[in-house]
């Protein structure tokens, strides 16, 4: 239980466009869902915090604007990076808060990630 | 001050000895959670253990195990008999009350594990 789905895995895209990167919980519903981004050799970085039927909770430092979230359901939420340019380029990987439901551990389960590249 | 202090940013060892990753935190909670996460070459992070701030036992998971040390608010993970396919980077991760779920991240440690 508790799989996370995160599509594209991995995507090239020119500077000035937008990507679109999807995460779902397949096999049960998040209430809340979190977007990070992950610089190589170093920790997860939180962006923002996506409660379903509301508005992302963004970091400090985060562009609204830039990186749009929508939480539209309990079993899918977007990030859009828009305008990208190449300082973009990185890991985004999203995860999905898992209740106690069914036994398991309520804590955060991940997606696969999705790299970015802008040109 | 770091909430979460993985002081090892590497460490080798031999396949099938055991291998203890520290981790240490600091909050003023008394109610928290402690999690360990494992980051393959690959990417995807993987849930590998739980300890909650009030739970009397430590936690075991197949070949991992929390050692936490409340009073010096150490959580350590353990894993017994390494395998090749431990080779990764492990996280340590801290959920404090009233957080909105949100984790607070180590810097994390690569295991590597050398046949």
């Amino acid at each position: 239980g508790a799989v996370v789905s995160q599509h594209p895995s991995w995507v090239i895209c020119k500077s000035g466009t937008s990507v679109k990167i999807e995460c779902r919980s397949l096999d049960f519903q998040a209430t809340t869902m979190f977007w990070y981004r992950q610089f190589p050799k170093q920790s997860l970085m939180l962006m923002a915090t996506s409660n379903e039927g509301s508005k992302a909770t963004y970091e400090q430092g985060v562009e609204k604007d830039k990186f749009l979230i929508n939480h539209a359901s309990l079993t899918l939420s977007t990030l859009t990076v828009t305008s990208a340019h190449p300082e973009d380029s990185s890991f985004y990987i999203c995860s999905a808060r898992a209740g106690l439901a069914g036994g398991q551990t309520d804590t955060q389960y991940f997606g696969p990630g999705t790299r970015l590249t802008v040109l | 001050a770091q909430k979460i202090t993985q002081t090892q940013p590497g460490m080798f060892v031999q396949e099938k000895e055991a291998v203890t990753l520290d981790c240490t935190y600091d909050t003023s909670d008394q109610s928290y959670g402690l999690f360990w996460y494992k980051q393959p070459s690959s990417g995807e992070m993987i849930f590998l253990i739980y300890q909650g701030s009030y739970d009397e036992q430590n936690a075991t998971e197949g070949r991992y195990s929390l050692n936490f040390q409340k009073a010096r608010k150490s959580a350590n993970l353990v894993i017994s008999a390494s395998q090749l396919g431990d080779s990764a980077m492990y996280f340590c991760a801290m959920r404090e009350a009233y957080s909105n779920y949100q984790l607070i991240w180590g810097a994390g440690t690569k295991l590597i594990i050398k046949p």
